[in-house]
């Protein structure tokens, strides 16, 4: 079956070091995003790449990295240089540009920093 | 700036009965999309609904259909028949046709379906 994964399901580190999410798709989705959730305040983007090798930061990219080698992969790096990394990480696709196209969602990572 | 307001952090229904959760949101754009997600505990985003601003019908998908008012800019989602399955967080997103592509989603209405 075609679809999103994330992984770990569960992440945790300690304060300092850098952590990176994998998430992987089988959909032949040209973009992929990444959003970040805490509790209150929905979803709020972090990074998204609408083709290989190209992408664009979102409403709170500081201290994140990401890299867009292969279509089916976009990475998040988490460094230390974030403020505040405890949240639950969700990755998404979509066929392309096009603004009617619904974004498919990964299961998510919860990423614990103390 | 295009926010997204959902005004109801929780609600709960009685099962086989209905529930209407309201979202606005404010744009300056005509030509746009809004969609309905559903989060259950498992936590991943599935679509439960879309409306393309420009298609005056209200969209509808089994039990879920929503009320747009484009004028009033209100986007509300109505679960009939409620199922104990329906229970989840729900958030309401807005996309944009120009620009950069992306989605501005609420903070979202936990609904909770009492048997």
């Amino acid at each position: 079956d075609g679809g999103i994964t994330q992984s770990p399901k569960y992440l945790f580190r300690k304060e300092g070091q850098n952590v990176t999410l994998s998430c992987e798709q089988n959909l032949n989705h040209d973009a992929m995003y990444w959003y970040r959730q805490d509790p209150g305040q929905g979803l709020r983007l972090i990074y998204y790449s609408q083709i290989v090798n190209d992408f664009q930061k979102g409403d709170i990219a500081e201290g994140y990295s990401v890299s867009r080698e292969k279509k089916e992969s976009f990475p998040l790096t988490v460094t230390s240089a974030q403020k505040n990394p405890t949240a639950f990480y969700l990755c998404a696709s979509s066929p392309g540009s096009s603004y009617n196209s619904p974004l498919h969602f990964g299961n998510g990572t919860r990423l614990t920093v103390t | 700036a295009q926010t997204v307001t959902q005004s109801q952090p929780e609600m709960s229904v009685q099962e086989a009965e209905t529930v209407t959760l309201s979202c606005t949101y404010d744009t300056s754009e005509s030509d746009y999309y809004l969609f309905w997600y559903k989060q259950p505990p498992s936590r991943q985003m599935i679509l439960v609904i879309r409306q393309e601003a420009y298609k005056q019908q209200n969209a509808t998908e089994n039990r879920f259909s929503v009320n747009f008012q484009k004028a009033a800019k209100s986007f509300s989602l109505k679960i009939s028949d409620s199922q104990l399955g329906d229970a989840a967080m729900y958030f309401c997103a807005y996309r944009r046709t120009t620009g950069a592509n992306n989605l501005f989603f609420g903070t979202g209405t936990r609904l909770t379906v009492i048997p």
